[in-house]
């Protein structure tokens, strides 16, 4: 059990250019969770897959955000046209239900800074 | 819709003294989840402690026990004997329980310090 990981770790890039995040779940969780945390605030929910399939995308999640699971693995979050207030940490979790219990496990994050 | 509020910005607590983080929450949820996560200054989110909204005993793990009081809706956070590596940022979250998605609504946080 290696953990969750996430791809890069910190990603600078300037107003208007495309981004893309990589997430790597735990191998058998089938439950992947994307949030957005920015300063001084709890992380907020972004989407949700359970494998393959897009469930839930929160309205946080505009137009310019895409996010995929193409075989129930890692997962991709890709930000368009990326603007100053799109400046956050990206967070990915993963998790399986057990004992009725969804015990969710992080990942270290992606920070983005939009100059 | 689920409401975690967290009204203690930040804590300073002598070493090896027990400290009480608050968390209150708001749901129309019949079943539901309860979740503490300790975020260091690195980042990541570390799971610490759950609660069922049906469990009839307080949740505990090692230092930390969950105070829970479903009448009044608090959640508290308890840890005995506090170390200088327990200086983090305090979360608490909840879920709602057999609803599909069940994903996390966090508070704004506490920030942690112990002093030496």
């Amino acid at each position: 059990d290696t953990g969750v990981s996430q791809d890069p770790r910190h990603k600078i890039t300037k107003r208007g250019q495309n981004v893309t995040f990589r997430c790597d779940p735990i191998s058998e969780h089938n439950r992947l969770y994307w949030y957005r945390q920015t300063l001084g605030q709890g992380p907020e929910f972004l989407t949700y897959f359970q494998n393959e399939a897009q469930l839930e995308k929160s309205r946080l999640l505009s137009d310019r955000f895409s996010a995929e699971r193409p075989k129930g693995s890692f997962s991709t979050l890709e930000i368009q046209r990326t603007e100053q207030g799109d400046s956050a940490m990206y967070l990915c979790a993963s998790s399986r239900i057990q004992q009725g219990v969804n015990e969710q496990f992080f990942g270290p994050g992606t920070r983005l800074t939009v100059l | 819709a689920q409401k975690i509020t967290q009204t203690q910005p930040g804590m300073f607590v002598q070493e090896k003294e027990a400290v009480t983080l608050d968390c209150t929450y708001d749901t129309s949820d019949p079943s539901y989840g309860l979740f503490w996560y300790k975020q260091p200054s690195s980042g990541e989110m570390i799971f610490l402690i759950y609660q069922g909204s049906y469990d009839q005993q307080n949740a505990t793990e090692g230092r930390y026990s969950l105070n829970f009081q479903k009448a009044r809706k608090s959640a508290n956070l308890v840890i005995s004997a506090s170390q200088l590596g327990d200086s983090a940022m305090y979360f608490c979250a909840m879920t709602p329980r057999y609803s599909g998605n069940e994903k996390l609504t966090f508070g704004t946080g506490t920030r942690l310090t112990i002093i030496p």
